[in-house]
């Protein structure tokens, strides 16, 4: 079954700066990558998601990139801004799996 | 349109007995998963329903059971609860039936085991 390694597991940056999460997947099936966004107390909210046809997606200051060959994919956040401070996780399966493979988060602080 | 709805917030039982975790849908939503997220780790997938039927489920042993309602609220029960069911239990529906794409969590119950 699909295997998902995230890090760092914290990562602190000043406002302003930018923001890099990696994940690495083990199923080479596997083509559905979500990454979610949890605040304290609450779910996880999906942010952004990529097919695996498609090499890079972006959302304003979101940007995920895929590479299929190194079975890596990376959340990428510009300009950071003290309401970006969360866990963030990434995720992967097949999309006709019924459930997601989730990494163990990454703690994301941003320093005014 | 609503979001998914999760009830109780919080929940604390002693070991051996039995929880009834309960989820309402976002409006227009029939695919519903239950996920159970253990302190400082991602959520791990228990099982998913989708027009009232199991559609997969996850590496959970049989006291973890639910149902789907035809308004496709669920139910999430634990028999026999152990000290390591203490978890946050997160409920997503999808507006992709029976896929594991575009989900939207509710906030959760987080349940503690004495």
């Amino acid at each position: 079954g699909e295997n998902v390694e995230q890090h760092p597991s914290t990562l602190s940056v000043q406002e302003g700066d930018s923001a890099v999460i990696k994940c690495t997947y083990s199923d080479s099936a596997s083509n559905y990558f979500p990454w979610y966004k949890q605040e304290l107390g609450k779910g996880p909210q999906l942010i952004i998601d990529i097919r695996s046809n498609v090499g890079e997606k972006k959302d304003q200051r979101i940007a995920v990139t895929l590479n299929k060959t190194a079975k890596h994919f990376s959340l990428h956040i510009t300009e950071t801004q003290p309401e970006d401070s969360a866990v963030y996780f990434c995720a992967a399966n097949r999309r006709s799996q019924g459930n997601l493979i989730f990494g163990k988060g990454t703690k994301l602080s941003v320093k005014p | 349109e609503t979001g998914v709805t999760q009830s109780p917030t919080h929940l604390i039982k002693t070991r051996g007995q039995q929880v009834t975790l309960r989820c309402s849908s976002q409006s227009g939503h029939n695919t519903v998963s239950w996920y159970q997220q253990a302190l400082g780790q991602g959520p791990q997938f228990i099982f998913q329903y989708y027009r009232e039927e199991e559609n997969g489920r996850g590496n959970f042993p049989p006291r973890f059971s639910g149902l789907q309602f035809p308004n496709y609220s669920s139910e999430l029960n634990v028999n026999a609860l152990e000290l390591d069911d203490s978890a946050l239990y997160l409920c997503a529906s999808s507006s992709t039936p029976a896929t594991n794409e575009k989900l939207f969590f509710g906030s959760g119950t987080q349940l503690s085991v004495l």
